[in-house]
């Protein structure tokens, strides 16, 4: 069975840094891109960053660019996302999601497995 | 980075009606958009993707149409799970944006 299981969040302060981390089971972790998606209350999902099985391609949204760093560890099965310079509007519940698919006509991504989430709360 | 609507933003229905929610994107993607569904206090959970194909283990009422700019999703035969809120996804470019929800409540 196919687990996420996001840990890290709370209450910081802004300015402040935190460290997410989503331990990921029940299927091979090095073989699909992973992402970080967010969701600030009563709004829909943000899709903040991805990095692909090898760490070979990175790509952080704009609203985070600069601040927020993914990363991962496929001998420990885990994800990570470094956010620094914490600001009020980075508040969300943070998801860890699978990419499946391979990004082509015939096999399109999808985020079919996703974590429970975890609330960030940036406040003073 | 590509913008996707959704219409309506609320819908009102009873069980057993269908409803159609449309999703339009800011340029051509093809056939690279998902759909999914949320209840309160729970992720996304996967629905449809590649614009039509249905997810292992969701019911047959739902359907995805379309490509290039415009999607929607059907749910036929409403139910009482599927009283949530919806959303799309494009999958064509980075940042692989949402749409800003539909949701479904009980007329």
């Amino acid at each position: 069975e196919v687990q996420l299981v996001e840990s890290g969040g709370g209450l910081v302060k802004p300015g402040g840094s935190l460290r997410l981390s989503c331990a990921a089971s029940g299927f091979t972790f090095s073989s699909h891109t992973m992402n970080w998606v967010r969701q600030a209350p009563g709004k829909g999902p943000e899709w903040v960053a991805c990095v692909t099985g090898g760490s070979h391609f990175i790509y952080h949204a704009d609203s985070v660019k600069g601040r927020f760093t993914i990363s991962r560890d496929n001998a420990k099965n885990s994800l990570f996302l470094q956010m620094n310079s914490l600001r009020t509007e980075d508040t969300a519940v943070y998801y860890c999601a699978r990419t499946s698919g391979s990004g082509t006509y015939n096999s399109p991504y999808y985020f079919d497995y996703w974590g429970q989430g975890i609330l960030v709360t940036v406040s003073s | 980075d590509i913008q996707l609507t959704q219409s309506p933003p609320f819908l009102s229905a009873s069980v057993g009606d269908r409803v159609t929610i449309t999703c339009r994107a800011s340029q051509g993607i093809s056939k690279f958009l998902a759909w999914y569904q949320q209840k309160p206090g729970s992720a996304p959970r996967l629905l449809i993707y590649g614009a039509s194909t249905l997810q292992s283990g969701v019911p047959s009422r739902f359907r995805g149409s379309g490509s290039g700019t415009e999607f929607t999703l059907t749910v036929s035969n409403l139910q009482p799970e599927d009283f949530a809120t919806y959303y799309c996804q494009q999958l064509n470019t980075y940042p692989f944006t949402f749409g800003p929800g539909t949701t479904v409540d009980i007329k």
